[in-house]
């Protein structure tokens, strides 16, 4: 059974600094590695989505790198902002149909 | 429609009570998932719909969910004779093809049962 886990659980950081949310996963046979963004009381927005057969993806400040042998994938985030605070979410896709198995999200907190 | 939308928003139930959930997937998109996610957890895969055929339902906690998505569009879940432990926020995903295509999510439906 997949099993995915985020590191920190929280991060707190003074706006402008470059961070790296960690994602980990025990099964090596996935489809895709995606991170989303949640915000309280809200959906999932996907942020990025890469595929097994890729390294990394990018889109503006997000880049999303995927290490399938070790079961390991980062979000790297450029320049926070304060408008970056939520709650990031990594799931592993595991079937042909797009069955994600999510870790449990990193709460951000870039301040002012 | 422009996304998944998920009705109602919120819901209060009694112990004991039925419930019905509504998703509206994205126009066109075949695969259809229900998510669970517990407070301070990420969401937990309940069912799964390709049109109107169930292909996943490894997830459902008891018999006492029960999906359905009878017109290979609007799906709705049911949780019959709540209990407390049933209280969380119910997403609903739809995507194009599954696969390696993006999943669209709804703002979710959050239950608290009393």
């Amino acid at each position: 059974k997949q099993e995915v886990t985020q590191i920190p659980a929280a991060l707190s950081v003074p706006e402008g600094e470059n961070l790296v949310l960690n994602c980990s996963f025990t099964d090596s046979a996935i489809y895709n590695l995606q991170w989303f963004r949640q915000d309280p009381g809200k959906g999932l927005t996907s942020l990025l989505l890469i595929q097994s057969s890729q390294r990394e993806q990018t889109s503006g400040r997000l880049n999303a790198s995927l290490d399938k042998s070790s079961g390991r994938s980062t979000l790297y985030i450029a320049a926070s902002q304060p408008g970056d605070s939520a709650t990031y979410l990594c799931a592993a896709g595991g079937t042909s149909y797009g069955k994600l198995t999510f870790g449990q999200g990193t709460i951000l907190t870039v301040h002012p | 429609g422009a996304g998944v939308s998920q009705s109602p928003r919120y819901k209060v139930a009694k112990r004991g009570q039925d419930v019905a959930l509504r998703c509206d997937p994205i126009s066109g998109h075949v695969s259809l998932f229900w998510y669970q996610q517990a407070l301070g957890q990420g969401p937990e895969f309940l069912t799964y719909f390709q049109n109107e055929a169930q292909l996943d339902k490894s997830g459902l906690p008891s018999d006492r969910f029960f999906a359905e998505r009878p017109e290979g569009s609007v799906s709705t879940l049911k949780i019959q004779r709540t209990q407390q432990e049933d209280s969380a926020v119910y997403l609903c995903a739809s995507s194009l093809a599954g696969g390696n295509t993006e999943a669209f999510f709804g703002q979710g439906t959050r239950l608290t049962v009393v």
